[in-house]
């Protein structure tokens, strides 16, 4: 079964510092994985999607890279900003058994940007 | 504006009292799912359906049913709620399974 692991579970940095959120899971066998923000008492919105065959993905100051065979992958945030203060969930995507493909989620790493 | 909308968003039940949170999204999505978050257990998924009419059961499906009778609607089902279904609830959607997936807002459901 497959598990996906957020570390650390929470992060403070000074606005303006670049920085790596961690995500790895057990199970190489993915179709791809996403990236979410999910801002306090709201639901999830997708910030960058990887497919198992692409080593990277950007969209402004965010920057994902997957290592399938290693089991990883890192969300580069440059600059940061007050505004990206959030919380970060990783989410692969692939088999899970009996014919079953299956979204897992990690529990998500809380970051507080500092003014 | 592309959504997936929840409702209600907050409710206050009691144990037993069946309940049906509704979902629609309004971008012909194929694939639609419901989860769960709690806090130290991440996000669980309770029921995914890849098309109309076809229904399959996620990590905890237990106390939960759904209906796909068309595809912009997924409502997800409480038939007589526990305390320990008192959580916070978001449904999703994405055009196929896999794709970028778009999530409501959330529906905190407390169970007295």
């Amino acid at each position: 079964k497959q598990e996906v692991t957020q570390i650390p579970a929470a992060l403070s940095v000074p606005e303006g510092e670049n920085l790596v959120l961690n995500c790895s899971f057990t199970d190489s066998a993915i179709y791809n994985l996403q990236w979410f923000r999910q801002d306090p008492g709201k639901g999830l919105t997708s910030l960058l999607l990887i497919q198992s065959s692409q080593r990277e993905q950007t969209s402004g100051r965010l920057n994902a890279s997957l290592d399938k065979s290693s089991g990883r992958s890192t969300l580069y945030i440059a600059a940061s900003q007050p505004g990206d203060s959030a919380t970060y969930l990783c989410a692969v995507y692939g088999y899970s058994g009996a014919g079953s493909y299956q979204l897992t989620f990690g529990k998500g790493t809380k970051l507080s940007v500092i003014p | 504006e592309a959504q997936v909308t929840q409702n209600p968003r907050y409710l206050i039940t009691v144990t037993g009292k069946k309940l049906t949170v509704t979902c629609s999204q309004n971008m012909n999505h194929e694939y639609m799912s419901w989860y769960r978050q709690d806090p130290g257990l991440g996000l669980r998924q309770i029921y995914y359906s890849m098309n109309v009419e076809v229904t399959d059961k996620g990590d905890v499906p237990e106390g939960y049913k759904v209906s796909r009778k068309e595809k912009r609607n997924f409502p997800l089902i409480l038939e007589s709620p526990s305390p320990n279904q008192t959580s916070l609830y978001f449904c999703a959607s994405s055009l196929a399974a896999g794709n970028t997936i778009y999530f409501g807002e959330g529906s905190w459901l407390t169970v007295v």
